[in-house]
């Protein structure tokens, strides 16, 4: 069974300021981690996601986000945010061990870019 | 990358009406594809997905079914609607677990 927790329902920030969202998981198997952002009344869009390797990925739009295997966390960043910017941001987790894909997703952060 | 299309965008049906929500994938061949409700402020359930034709797995009991008639077409129904089933309903699809999942456009589903 898996388990993702995104720590902040809401993050306001001015733009320009840097930003962090928290994600946390747990897992009995071996996962993937990505982080999905999704603006008013559309389907979800891929930021970044971690597969193996560098611990730190990069992604579109400006944000990276570092994988802590010895937290389990996933936390997405940028170093200034535009009012573009704000939207919903997903962090999901999915299966290795089968193909199915099945991804766990956290209930999302409300990123509010104020000017 | 494969595009997925939905329709409706959205939908008004009665309480006790059926409905029949279907999506399908451009771009890719045998793809999984995702079934998800989304809840005002909350996160995506995952409802059910399909690894192929005529496969389906169903993740919680619900009024709600899906089918998957052709690789490329994956189709959410119901026989009787419920106020509950009120929700956003996005379809996705991807190529494996490792895989982006493609989301499309989603469904607005009122159920008066």
């Amino acid at each position: 069974a898996q388990s993702v927790t995104q720590l902040d329902s809401q993050v306001p920030v001015f733009e320009e300021a840097p930003v962090e969202l928290r994600c946390n998981y747990s897992s009995s198997v071996s996962v993937y981690l990505f982080w999905y952002v999704q603006y008013p009344n559309q389907g979800l869009q891929l930021l970044l996601k971690y597969l193996s390797g560098s611990t730190l990925v990069k992604g579109i739009n400006g944000f990276e986000a570092e994988f802590n295997k010895s937290q389990t966390s996933f936390h997405l960043r940028k170093p200034s945010v535009h009012i573009s910017d704000t939207a919903e941001y997903f962090c999901a987790v999915s299966d290795r061990v089968t193909n199915a894909g099945k991804s766990t997703f956290g209930d999302g952060t409300t990123l509010t870019v104020k000017p | 990358s494969q595009t997925i299309h939905q329709w409706p965008a959205t939908l008004v049906q009665p309480v006790g009406s059926p409905l029949s929500l279907e999506c399908t994938v451009e771009g890719t061949s045998n793809p999984n594809l995702y079934w998800y409700r989304q809840a005002a402020g909350r996160g995506l359930q995952l409802l059910f997905y399909s690894v192929g034709i005529g496969q389906i797995s169903s993740e919680v009991p619900q009024n709600l079914s899906a089918s998957r008639p052709q690789d490329r077409q994956f189709i959410l129904s119901s026989k009787k609607l419920l106020l509950s089933d009120s929700g956003f309903y996005l379809c996705a699809g991807a190529n494996g677990a490792q895989e982006t999942q493609y989301f499309g456009p989603g469904t607005r589903l009122l159920v008066l």
